[in-house]
């Protein structure tokens, strides 16, 4: 039973491009978490979705970034002309059901930008 | 709002020390109290949890007791291995997934 799949491990990208940043859930999970680490940091929570359905995203910057969770597919973290302060950790989590009793976490993807 | 405080790191021990990581939160209502710990490379993990008020959590040697009296939930374990080496998060959550950590401690165990 594979676990939290997030790809890539690593994205470089230029100020101004666009990151894209994919979670694959436990299998049997609709609940997907996104955290975000910025350097000497702990994870700041961002966005809670169900499949199809943004359940709570006051996390999100309210610009340039956005989620979402398709019928079918990953959970896909958007985004849009990326700048340097948004380098950093993004993790994604997964759960069963709407609970708190255990999330089950990707490796993360480490997004630098030049 | 929510908030964790963690103790400062990184720590370092030598193999069979003792083991405190302070953790702090500030918090309105009940909230569910957590430690998840990350290996090099790996995401995180849940290591314990505590659902209420004097819950002790436990797990590989690891315990925690949610005080809600002081609203703390150290960490504490015994006996620490090289295999401890790893970054611990103190977490809390009021609902569903929606954690919030604390900065991290870095914890590094010689031989």
């Amino acid at each position: 039973n594979a676990g939290v799949m997030q790809n890539p491990r690593h994205l470089v990208r230029r100020r101004g491009q666009e990151a894209r940043l994919r979670c694959s859930p436990m299998k049997g999970h609709s609940h997907v978490y996104w955290y975000r680490q910025l350097p000497e940091e702990g994870l700041k929570f961002m966005v809670y979705l169900q499949k199809e359905n943004i359940i709570d995203e006051s996390g999100m910057p309210k610009e340039r970034f956005s989620a979402e969770f398709p019928k079918e597919g990953p959970s896909i973290l958007r985004i849009q002309q990326v700048v340097r302060g948004d380098s950093a950790a993004y993790f994604c989590a997964s759960s069963p059901r709407d609970t708190n009793e255990k999330l089950f976490f990707g490796s993360g993807t480490q997004l630098s930008v030049l | 709002g929510n908030s964790v405080t963690q103790m400062e790191g990184p720590v370092t021990l030598s193999e069979e020390a003792f083991l405190t990581i302070n953790c702090t939160y500030t918090a309105t209502g009940y909230p569910s109290l957590f430690w998840y710990v990350q290996y090099p490379g790996e995401g995180l993990q849940l290591l314990l949890k505590a659902t209420k008020a004097d819950d002790k959590g436990s797990n590989k040697g690891f315990e925690a007791t949610y005080r809600k009296e002081t609203t703390s939930f150290h960490l504490e374990k015994g006996s620490v291995q090289v295999s401890d080496s790893a970054v611990y998060f103190c977490a809390l959550s009021a609902s569903y997934g929606k954690l919030t950590f604390g900065q991290g401690t870095i914890l590094t165990v010689h031989p």
